[in-house]
């Protein structure tokens, strides 16, 4: 059963384009809403994570969206670069399962030069 | 500050031997995750080890098992390998079991 589901799952994007990437939970008690990127043979990299009692989140070129009565969060890549090419996942976390990330299937996002 | 660590990078393996995979926390975290990613699909949970006591298991048989040592490095064993086994393992560390967590380069696990 999939905890979190996320699309698309596969992306291009032109260079300076902006890069969109969804996903949609059914447990409302997940409580913590990070995007890992990785890179071919890499382990995943945090990149920018969210709570619940905030709607969006920026760092940078990336921003989380958060809509809690939807049970969905977005990452947003603006002005995406080539280096930015890599397979990004959601995931999600229950306060009471200590520390166990639920993650989506992952989208390859390939961005043209 | 030192990162997440593991090792070894990659391994072969054939059906039915047993291996250990080795991950060392990042300095001052004292918990650990272990996932495995299969090619294409996001990492699933397998266990994590918090003061050196399993603190939550995912749905893997019990031929996965783990350790913690008292400096919070951790081994991942798995026993009577089965081909689907071959993926990539991850370890992740974070203080006190909290969400941020924080991973590793991972294994890669090859079973003919």
């Amino acid at each position: 059963q999939q905890q979190v589901k996320q699309s698309p799952q596969s992306l291009i994007v032109q260079k300076g384009g902006i890069s969109i990437i969804n996903c949609a939970y059914e447990n409302t008690a997940f409580d913590y809403f990070p995007w890992y990127q990785q890179f071919p043979g890499k382990g995943p990299a945090l990149l920018i994570a969210i709570r619940p009692d905030v709607s969006e989140k920026k760092e940078g070129r990336f921003t989380i969206s958060f809509n809690k009565s939807a049970k969905q969060f977005s990452l947003h890549i603006m002005d995406s670069q080539p280096g930015d090419s890599a397979t990004y996942f959601c995931a999600t976390h229950r306060g009471s399962t200590l520390g166990r990330l639920y993650f989506g299937r992952g989208t390859q996002l390939t961005v043209w030069p | 500050e030192t990162g997440v660590t593991q090792s070894p990078t990659h391994l072969i393996k054939t059906r039915g031997q047993q291996v250990t995979l080795r991950c060392s926390s990042q300095s001052g975290h004292n918990t650990v995750s272990w996932y495995q990613q299969a090619l294409g699909q996001g990492p699933q949970f397998i266990f994590q080890y918090y003061r050196e006591e399993e603190n939550g298991r995912g749905n893997f048989p019990p031929r996965f098992s783990g350790l913690q040592f008292p400096n919070y490095s951790s081994e991942l064993n798995v026993n009577a390998l089965e081909l689907d086994d071959s993926a990539l393992y991850l370890c992740a560390s974070s203080l006190d079991g909290a969400d941020t967590q924080y991973f590793g380069p991972g294994t890669r696990l090859t079973v003919l």
